[in-house]
């Protein structure tokens, strides 16, 4: 099945710099890659994703880019903020009922 | 908006017992999902379902059993709790034909 690796584990970064969090996926016929956002004692919500056809989209500050050959895809947070501060998924689907998850990043914004 | 609710926030349950969590949805999906999170382990997937009566195991579903006996609700079952099941649960759900989730709110279970 497939495997979902996610780097790095935590994160840390000063407030208006730029944030990247990686995940590589193992099984090359997965078409659909989202990203949700944890925050503390809170649920995952999906914040971004992106299908197999796209190599890369964004979304104000968050954007994701995907690179099909490699089997990896990336989350850039630019302008970060102490409230993107939370933790976030990958994941890596080739239907709907099959999707699996990365380790998750905690990510830590200082003012 | 979506909503799935799951009844309990926290359970505490003693070793050997029966546990029932409960998922609710409001939006008519027909996928519905348990996963549990663990910390260094992300989401793990325990059973889902993509119709009444119909369910498929995920990646980690010994000791567990799911029931889903109407369309909105999804039920995960742990025959006889032990300690490694101690964890965080959390229900999910989506519409056929897109790939987004929308989670509850999780369920904190502790087994002493």
């Amino acid at each position: 099945g497939e495997n979902v690796e996610q780097h790095p584990s935590t994160l840390s970064v000063q407030e208006g710099d730029s944030a990247v969090i990686k995940c590589t996926y193992s099984d090359s016929a997965s078409n659909y890659f989202p990203w949700y956002k944890q925050e503390l004692g809170k649920r995952p919500q999906l914040i971004i994703d992106i299908r197999s056809n796209v190599g890369e989209k964004k979304d104000q500050r968050i954007a994701v880019t995907l690179n099909k050959t490699a089997k990896h895809f990336s989350l850039h947070i630019t302008e970060t903020q102490p409230e993107d501060s939370a933790v976030y998924f990958c994941a890596a689907s080739i239907t709907v009922s099959d999707m699996r998850f990365g380790a998750g990043t905690r990510l830590t914004v200082k003012p | 908006d979506v909503k799935v609710t799951q009844s309990s926030r926290y359970l505490v349950k003693r070793t050997g017992e029966k546990v029932f969590l409960e998922c609710v949805q409001d939006m008519d999906h027909e996928n519905m999902f348990w996963y549990r999170q663990d910390p260094g382990l992300g989401l793990r997937l325990i059973y889902f379902s993509y119709d009444v009566k119909m369910k498929e195991k995920g990646d980690i579903p010994e000791g567990y059993s799911v029931s889903r006996e109407k369309k909105e609700r999804f039920s995960l079952i742990l025959e006889s709790a032990s300690t490694n099941q101690t964890s965080m649960y959390l229900c999910a759900s989506n519409p056929p034909g897109t790939g987004g989730y929308t989670f509850g709110s999780g369920t904190r279970l502790t087994v002493v």
